[in-house]
This record gives structure tokens, sequence and C-alpha cells, in this order.
């Protein structure tokens, strides 16, 4: 089976950097992915590790430790904006009886 | 636009009162899949599809059916639907290494 872990909630202030971790135990693993969500919509694709190290787009940043089976999102430069639910998801092969497994989400709180 | 289309936005009904959640993609994805979210549970998977007349079930199948008979197509059809189905309900297809998912449908089975 899969099951992820990440925490429930994070609060920070606007223009901090804040960090969501995620842990992982998987039966089979392709890579990681994290997904923003604002209030109950439509979650919306943010990174996506398949290799260890570090990938970067803008203000967001995503980290993969194979070893280790964790991974972060780093938000930098943060704004109110970014108040959401931020999800990290493991990708298992393909054929497997699962492709896309989410966490359960970390509720973002940005102050001003 | 790339998009996935559900309809309805919102729906409650009564149990045991079929209903079928419609989504639809525009991106000649092969793979869809549907999940439902509830507070505290996150995203779990209810079916997927590989591509056309190619389904599994997911995580939490029980109670829902799928067809996939065109690619753009992925219905979820609940035959009988019980209160414990009262949920928010997301359409999704993949393409690349990320997911793009639909404007959810929340049901209310009362």
């Amino acid at each position: 089976g899969q099951s992820l872990e990440q925490p429930s909630e994070v609060t920070a202030v606007e223009g901090a950097i804040v960090q969501i971790n995620c842990t992982y135990q998987t039966s089979g693993f392709y890579g990681l992915s994290w997904y923003q969500q604002h209030d109950g919509g439509a979650p919306t694709f943010l990174s996506y590790n398949g290799l260890d190290g570090l990938e970067e787009t803008g203000r967001f940043s995503s980290f993969l430790s194979r070893s280790d089976s964790y991974g972060y999102l780093l938000l930098q430069e943060l704004q109110m904006k970014d108040s959401a639910s931020y999800f990290c998801a493991v990708r298992s092969p393909l054929g497997s009886a699962r492709q896309l497994t989410f966490g359960s989400g970390t509720q973002l709180t940005v102050l001003p | 636009e790339a998009q996935v289309t559900q309809n309805p936005r919102y729906l409650i009904t009564v149990t045991g009162k079929k209903l079928t959640v419609t989504c639809s993609q525009n991106m000649n994805h092969e793979y869809m899949s549907w999940y439902r979210q509830d507070p505290g549970l996150g995203l779990r998977q209810i079916y997927y599809s590989m591509n056309v007349e190619v389904t599994d079930k997911g995580d939490v199948p029980e109670g829902y059916k799928v067809s996939r008979k065109e690619k753009r197509n992925f219905p979820l059809i609940l035959e009988s639907p019980s209160p414990n189905q009262t949920s928010l309900y997301f359409c999704a297809s993949k393409g690349g290494y990320g997911y793009t998912f639909g404007s959810g449908t929340r049901l209310t089975v009362v």
C-alpha cells in the first residue's frame, strides 16, 4: 500500500518563506508531485520530482530525496493568495492499481 | 482552452435515485480518473481509465460505476446513492507529469 504524511496546518506571514514536508511509504514509486487547492476549487498542478534534487518554478521549489522517502515544497516571498491547501502525491508505475495517491493536505495560512 | 469539464457543479439527491456525473476533456488524454474529497482525508481515487474501454478500481470503488466509451468522456455513475456518498467529486485527466482537474461536483445525498 501507499501512505503519505504531511502537516495538517502551517501559518506564515506575507513575504516569508515556508516549507511543507511530505514523507511517504509506497510499494512502488515513480515520482512526487505537488498540487495547490483553493477553498474546494480544482486542485492545480505545481511541480513534479522524478529524480533526487531541487526543482524550481518561480517562487515555488520542490525537493525530493528518494533514499529518505521525503520531499518538500518551498514557497518563497509568500503572498496572501498563497493561502490554500497543498497536497503531495505519489505517482506509482503505469499498470499498477493506483496512478496517483494524495496526502491529506496542508492548509497554509498567510497572515498580513 | 485545455480543460476538464464536469457537470453538474452542485447536486442534491435522495437515497437510491440513480445519478450520473459527467466528465469531458478536450486534451486527447488517454488517462482519466475520478476522485472524491472528504474533510481530513485528502483526495481518494474511485476509478481510473487507461484508455477507451479500459477501466479499473481505485481505493474506494464501492457504490460507483464508470464507463469509457470515448476518449474524451468518463462519466461517474451512482446506481443507488447513499448518504455516505455525500462528498466533493473531481474528475481528472493526465498529460505529461501533471493532472488537470475539473472544477468539482458537490454531491449531497439525503
